[in-house]
């Protein structure tokens, strides 16, 4: 069966802008986490989305914020993006969220 | 209490040899710990997992031993080979769902 998508690859955005990502988990799945990766900071959890709803939420600002549709697709928005948000983001998917999580590839995100 | 501490940061070891990574963690209702490994330009992928009523489990040449009383649990990986080397992170779930992940450990298998 397909994998977790994630949509565009790489982005190139600059201060001030906002951006959205996309992520499209593997059929079934319910839930969907997303994740901030920095060199030498690890993965840093934003938010997970569960049947339509948020269910854990990470410490980040405001600025960072997430939707899931009731297909399971998910999309998160930064606004007034900040140099600090360069950084590759991660989608995760799994059916319950206490099981094996699977990842897409990430979207690569550069701030100018 | 929700953290889970991992060491070593980073860790070089000849091919061959064993690599141990180890893990910590406070909260007694963690209930599902899984090591994840991921190469550069690619999410984390599930390597092997473990719950809290078993003390050991191997697949391969992975094995997580967990000492429930320590609250720790580690991943040894025997025979290290060359492509090994990536970066591992260990995790652990409670019953909100949520994955608490540990730092990462760069794993470099030396020829």
């Amino acid at each position: 069966k397909a994998g977790v998508t994630q949509t565009p690859r790489y982005l190139i955005k600059t201060r001030g802008q906002q951006v959205t990502l996309s992520c499209s988990p593997i059929s079934g799945h319910r839930s969907v986490s997303w994740y901030q990766q920095t060199p030498g900071q690890g993965l840093q959890f934003l938010f997970e989305y569960f049947s339509e709803t948020q269910r854990n939420k990470g410490n980040f600002p405001g600025r960072f914020s997430g939707r899931q549709f009731s297909n399971s697709r998910s999309e998160m928005n930064v606004s007034t993006l900040e140099l600090g948000d360069s950084a590759l983001y991660l989608c995760a998917s799994s059916t319950q969220g206490d099981t094996e999580a699977f990842f897409g590839q990430g979207t690569r995100l550069t701030v100018v | 209490q929700q953290q889970v501490k991992q060491s070593p940061q980073s860790l070089i070891v000849q091919k061959g040899g064993i690599s141990i990574i180890n893990c910590a963690y406070e909260n007694t209702a963690f209930d599902y710990f899984p090591w994840y490994q991921q190469f550069p330009g690619k999410g984390p992928a599930l390597l092997i997992a473990i719950r809290p009523d078993v003390s050991e489990k191997k697949e391969g040449r992975f094995t997580i031993s967990f000492n429930k009383s320590a609250k720790q649990f580690s991943l040894h990986i025997m025979d290290s080979q060359p492509g090994d080397s990536a970066t591992y992170f260990c995790a652990a779930t409670d019953s909100n769902y949520q994955l608490i992940w540990g730092a990462g450990t760069k794993l470099i298998i030396k020829p």
